[in-house]
C-alpha cells in the first residue's frame, strides 16, 4: 500500500528559513507534488519532483530522494503570507494522486 | 494558464434539495477532471475521477447515485449533490489536468471550491 507523513504542524518566524518533510511509502512512484493551500481556499500548485534533487523556485525549494521515500519543502525569507498549510503528494503507479494531510505552518513575527 | 473556475463559490441549501457545482477549464482543454471533498481541518479527498464523454470513476465509499457527476464537454464538468443533507456540508473542490503545460502532464490545477452548507 502506499502511505505519506508529514508533520501536522510547524512554527517558524519571519524571515527565518523553515522545512517541512514529508516521507512515503509506496510499491510504484510518478513524482511527488507540493501544494500550498491558505485556509478557506483551493490548493495551488507550488513544486514537482520526479527525479532525485533539489528543484529551486525562488524562496521556495523542494528536495526529492526516492531511494528514501523522502522529500521536503524549504522556505526561504518566510513572509506572513506563508502561514498556509503545505500539501505533499505523491502519484503513485496508476497516476493517482495520494495525499498527506499537511503541515499547517504558522509564521510568527 | 492552466486556470481552473467553480461556480457557485457559496451555496445554501435545505435539506432534501439538490445542488449543482459547475468546474470549468478557462483556457486549456481537460480530458480529466477530479473532484474532492474537505472537511475542516482535514486533507483532500478524492471523490471521483471525471473523464470526458464517459462515466466518472468514484472512490470507494462515495455513493455514485448521489453524487452524480456529468463531464460532457472538455471544458466543463458538473457535480450534482442530490437530496442533499447536513452530513454534506463540506468543501467542495475541483481540479483538472493541463497536459500541455505545467512540468508534469500530470500536475493538477484545483478551481477555488465551493463551500456547502445544507440546514
Amino acid at each position: 500500500g502506499q502511505n505519506i507523513d508529514q508533520p501536522t504542524e510547524m512554527t517558524a518566524t519571519e524571515g527565518a528559513i523553515v522545512q517541512i518533510n514529508c516521507t512515503y511509502q509506496t510499491s510504484g512512484f510518478n513524482g511527488l507534488f507540493w501544494y500550498q493551500q491558505h485556509a478557506g481556499e483551493a490548493p495551488t500548485f507550488l513544486s514537482y519532483n520526479v527525479l532525485d534533487g533539489l528543484e529551486e523556485k525562488g524562496r521556495f525549494s523542494s528536495f526529492l530522494s526516492r531511494s528514501k521515500g523522502y522529500s521536503y519543502l524549504l522556505l526561504k525569507e518566510l513572509q506572513m503570507k506563508d502561514s498556509a498549510s503545505y500539501l505533499c503528494a505523491l502519484m503513485d503507479s496508476n497516476y493517482q494522486l495520494i495525499w498527506g494531510a499537511g503541515t499547517k505552518l504558522i509564521i510568527k513575527p | 494558464g492552466a486556470v481552473v473556475s467553480q461556480h457557485p463559490s457559496w451555496v445554501i441549501c435545505k435539506s432534501g434539495t439538490s445542488v449543482k457545482i459547475e468546474c470549468r477549464s478557462l483556457d486549456f482543454q481537460a480530458t480529466t477532471m477530479f473532484w474532492y471533498r474537505q472537511f475542516p481541518k482535514q486533507s483532500l479527498m478524492l471523490m471521483a475521477t471525471s473523464n470526458e464523454g464517459s462515466k466518472a470513476t468514484y472512490e470507494q465509499g462515495v455513493e455514485k447515485d448521489k453524487f452524480l457527476i456529468n463531464h460532457a464537454s472538455l471544458t466543463l464538468s458538473t457535480l450534482t449533490v442530490t437530496s442533499a443533507h447536513p452530513e454534506d456540508s463540506s468543501f467542495y473542490i475541483c481540479s483538472a489536468r493541463d497536459p500541455t503545460s505545467g512540468p508534469s502532464f500530470e500536475t493538477q490545477y484545483f478551481g477555488p471550491g465551493t463551500r456547502l452548507l445544507v440546514l
